[in-house]
């Protein structure tokens, strides 16, 4: 299954919001996980089932999505939410991890 | 807490072997999937293997037939053997813990780089 985030890189102000995208090349109905990833760490699960919270996760990020069209939204941008996102897919094996969206500063 | 620690990569010639060890604390690796992922420089993320429970393993195709995954319950530590290696196979690997929906992953070591290079 292949997963294409759009956009590729995505400059947003601070206090503003970012919505990123990821499309499946089939349905996934909810098996779908997003991550975070800052240079030099290991990545770090944000959502699973397409739309929870994994613990500890602020609430300004909120996910959406089921099928093959997923969003990922993060409100009032503070300095640590600039980073790599991936979204991945684990309805079916291999699972496989989309190309990354870079949210930089604008 | 939960703690995964890779360890066990370095620099090797192609064509070579290396183990790698993920030392897990905090939770039982018999409970778990057990995941490898990994990262080349400048790279997105690649799923390489993972071991499941009644030791069942699942590989990536580009690793498939040359990387074997297992795991020592009473060491708590998964491991990862990889063998014809190959320029390609430079990264860094990371091991993650299963969250229990089957394919995603709630914890990851800070992964261990492997460089293969004549």
């Amino acid at each position: 299954i292949v997963l294409t985030q759009s956009p590729a890189t995505l400059s947003v102000s601070p206090g503003e919001s970012a919505t990123l995208s990821c499309r499946a090349s089939q349905s996934l109905s909810s098996a779908l996980a997003w991550y975070k990833q800052k240079p030099g760490q290991a990545p770090r699960l944000l959502i699973y089932g397409a739309a929870t919270r994994a613990s500890g996760i602020t609430a300004r990020i909120s996910a959406f999505g089921s099928g093959t069209e997923f969003t990922l939204t993060i409100s009032s941008l503070q300095s640590e939410d600039f980073a790599v996102y991936y979204c991945q897919q684990y309805n079916k094996w291999p699972v496989t991890f989309g190309q990354g969206t870079r949210l930089e500063i604008k | 807490d939960v703690q995964l620690v890779e360890s066990g990569g370095g620099l090797i010639h192609p064509g070579g072997s290396l183990r790698l060890s993920c030392a897990a604390s905090g939770f039982s690796i018999f409970n778990h999937y057990m995941t490898w992922v990994r990262q080349a420089p400048g790279k997105g993320l690649e799923w390489v293997a993972v071991i499941q429970g009644g030791d069942t393993t699942r590989y990536a195709d580009s690793v498939k037939g040359r990387f074997t995954v297992s795991r020592d319950t009473s060491k708590n530590t998964v491991y990862l053997e990889m063998n014809i290696l190959r320029a390609g196979d430079t990264a860094v690997y990371f091991c993650a813990r299963d969250g229990g929906a089957g394919g995603n992953f709630d914890y990851w070591g800070q992964g261990t780089l492997v460089t293969v290079s004549s």
